[in-house]
């Protein structure tokens, strides 16, 4: 059984690119959370998505962050125009229900640079 | 606004030490609490987890974790500490009703052999 894979695991762009995070759950699960990490911190909520829907997005920055999880096919993270400060490494992690009930398993990250 | 509190961020031990890592949550009501690990290059893993119950949780490795809420404290422990144990580790809490875990800064543990 496949745990929750992300791709890329590093990723690096150059300021004003646009970075593409995907995540795919492990089979089963529609419940899909996404984190960041920046150095010296720890994990803060971005979004909560689950299948065709955004749950909460109240830890997502409102300009240029973005994401979704179609009928089929991985989560997206997708950044616009991207500048320093969102050099970090991003997780997503999946539950077969709401977390706190449901145990989330975690994927390996993407780790952004931009340059 | 709920938080979590990882007062020690790097901690060093020589094999054989006793480990003890604080957490501290802000939250009064009902709260579900849980440690992870991060071993280096892979993902976050579940240690243990309190929901309710026994305070004194164990988890896989040897690691266990104790609820004491008159502290609002969930402290990770372990008797004797192997090289193999070196990891970030993280505490989180999730308050009732809440579906969005807080997750406190991380501690950084290094074992010497």
């Amino acid at each position: 059984n496949a745990g929750v894979m992300q791709n890329p695991r590093h990723l690096v762009r150059r300021r004003g690119q646009e970075a593409r995070l995907r995540c795919s759950p492990m089979k089963g699960h529609s419940h899909v959370y996404w984190y960041r990490q920046l150095p010296e911190e720890g994990l803060k909520f971005m979004v909560y998505l689950q299948k065709e829907n955004i749950i909460d997005e109240s830890g997502m920055p409102k300009e240029r962050f973005s994401a979704e999880f179609p009928k089929e096919g991985p989560s997206i993270l997708r950044i616009q125009q991207v500048v320093r400060g969102d050099s970090a490494a991003y997780f997503c992690a999946s539950s077969p229900g709401l977390a706190g009930v449901n145990e989330q398993y975690f994927g390996p990250g993407t780790r952004l640079t931009v340059t | 606004a709920q938080s979590v509190s990882q007062h020690n961020h790097h901690v060093i031990l020589s094999e054989a030490a006793s480990l003890e890592l604080g957490c501290n949550y802000s939250y009064g009501g009902t709260v579900n609490l849980f440690w992870y690990v991060q071993y280096p290059g892979q993902h976050l893993q579940l240690l243990l987890k309190y929901f309710s119950g026994d305070p004194l949780v164990k988890g896989i490795k040897g690691f266990e974790a104790e609820f004491i809420k008159s502290k609002f404290s969930f402290n990770l422990r372990k008797p004797s500490v192997q090289w193999s144990d070196t990891a970030e580790y993280f505490c989180a809490a999730l308050s009732g009703g809440s579906y969005i875990p807080t997750f406190g800064r991380g501690t950084s543990l290094i074992v010497h052999p």
